[in-house]
């Protein structure tokens, strides 16, 4: 079975960092691209980054580019979303996408598997 | 940059009933679409891919229709707990989006 569990949210004042992190189970980590989308509350789902199956190829939402970092620990199942310069408007439960797509260095850009979401709020 | 317009925000409708939700592109992506159910406080759940495709486990009163511009979730016959926002998602081109949401509510 095919588990997903975020964990690193919590409250962080504007310009302050967050490491997020999703831990995998259940299929073949390294074979699969992996996303992190966000919601902000009560708003629509947001694609926010992406990262191939080996790790090697990354993408961003303009709105992130440069200020976040996603990457991944395949020796560990685990996907890192590193958040720096955060903003109130990055508040938002953010959760790790799966790609459905296997091979390392396949993407499709729509995702089978969500983890539960963790919550990043941003405030003084 | 592609714009998805998905319609209606909000819709009211009975258990039995068959209701429709719409997702319109900007332009062309020919069948790189993908339905989402999404209850509260819970993740979206895939429904379909592929514009018409459905995910395995998903009840077959789900269908989507569409190819190029426009899209359709068709729910059958509306199940207690089939209630919950639904969200179409363009992958054909960079970066991938999500329409609007539709929240489905009972009447």
């Amino acid at each position: 079975e095919v588990q997903l569990v975020e964990s690193g949210g919590g409250l962080v004042q504007p310009g302050g960092s967050l490491r997020l992190s999703c831990a995998a189970s259940g299929f073949t980590f390294s074979s699969y691209a992996m996303s992190w989308v966000r919601q902000a509350p009560g708003k629509g789902l947001e694609w926010v980054s992406a990262i191939s199956g080996s790790g090697g190829s990354t993408y961003y939402a303009d709105s992130v580019k440069g200020r976040f970092t996603i990457s991944r620990d395949n020796s560990k199942n685990t996907l890192y979303l590193q958040m720096n310069s955060l903003r109130a408007e990055d508040t938002a439960v953010y959760y790790c996408a799966k790609d459905p797509y296997y091979g390392s260095g396949s993407y499709s850009y729509y995702f089978d598997y969500w983890g539960q979401g963790t919550l990043v709020t941003v405030s003084s | 940059v592609i714009w998805m317009t998905q319609s209606p925000s909000l819709l009211s409708a009975s258990t039995g009933d068959r209701v429709t939700i719409s997702c319109r592109m900007s332009q062309g992506i020919s069948s790189y679409l993908a339905w989402y159910q999404q209850k509260p406080g819970k993740a979206p759940e895939l429904l379909i891919y592929a514009a018409s495709t459905l995910q395995s486990g998903v009840p077959s009163r789900f269908s989507g229709s569409g190819s190029g511009t426009d899209f359709t979730l068709t729910i059958s016959c509306l199940q207690s707990e089939d209630f919950a926002t639904y969200y179409c998602q363009q992958y054909y081109s960079f970066p991938p989006a999500f329409g609007q949401g539709t929240k489905v509510e009972i009447k």
